[in-house]
């Protein structure tokens, strides 16, 4: 079974320009989540989806991020004009929907996006 | 708000010596508690998880981590390091009480493994 794919592997860009991230999840997984790691700091959440909806986007950090889940597949995460705080590793999880015994669904992680903006 | 904190950014510890990284959280209540690893040019692995039930739980590779609510601690642990293990280590916690899936994560410490 193939895990969570994320493309680009890399991307960078100027500042003041587009980049759209990819994440495909797991097969079967409803829940998908974006994460980013700025500068070696923590890894902070940024939004998650339940199918195409958006169950939490607590984590976004202002209208320059779009995040979008056409048919509950795959998700795109758009900066839109990026700046430089804007560098750092952009991580795509998913869970399945129902929990496991314990009532946590574990989430399975991508390998990542490097967004550079410059 | 959760936070977590891990102290030590970096660690270094000889093959075969014992592996000790720190995790402390701050929650009203105690969440659901997780290691995970990130080797290079990956993405991160759960190593184990503390849900419910017995405190010392096992996971992958020989690491363990015991779960102390009067310390409000999941350290983890492994009794001889090998030189594989070398990568970066994350604490992380997720409510348990409100059903928010969201992980918050320490800063990460990454461990070395001298031969």
């Amino acid at each position: 079974e193939a895990g969570v794919t994320q493309f680009p592997s890399h991307s960078v860009i100027e500042k003041g320009q587009t980049v759209t991230l990819r994440c495909d999840p797991i097969s079967g997984h409803d829940n998908l989540y974006w994460y980013r790691r700025v500068m070696g700091k923590e890894i902070k959440f940024l939004l998650h989806f339940v199918k195409e909806s958006k169950q939490d986007e607590s984590g976004m950090p202002n209208n320059r991020f779009l995040a979008e889940r056409t048919g509950g597949t795959y998700s795109t995460l758009k900066v839109q004009p990026a700046e430089l705080e804007d560098s750092g590793v952009y991580f795509c999880a998913s869970s399945q929907e129902k929990g496991l015994a314990g009532g946590y669904n574990e989430q399975f992680f991508g390998p990542g996006t490097r967004l550079t903006v410059l | 708000a959760q936070s977590v904190t891990q102290l030590g950014s970096h660690v270094s510890v000889s093959e075969g010596a014992l592996v000790l990284l720190r995790c402390n959280y701050s929650s009203s209540v105690p969440p659901y508690l997780f290691w995970y690893v990130q080797y290079p040019n990956q993405g991160l692995q759960l190593l184990l998880k503390y849900t419910t039930g017995a405190t010392l739980v096992k996971g992958i590779n020989g690491f363990e981590a015991e779960f102390k609510k009067s310390e409000t601690s999941f350290h983890l642990t492994k009794p001889s390091a090998h030189m594989s293990d070398a990568a970066e280590y994350f604490c992380a916690v997720s409510e348990k009480d409100t059903g928010r899936r969201a992980l918050t994560f320490g800063s990460g410490t990454r461990l070395q493994v001298q031969p």
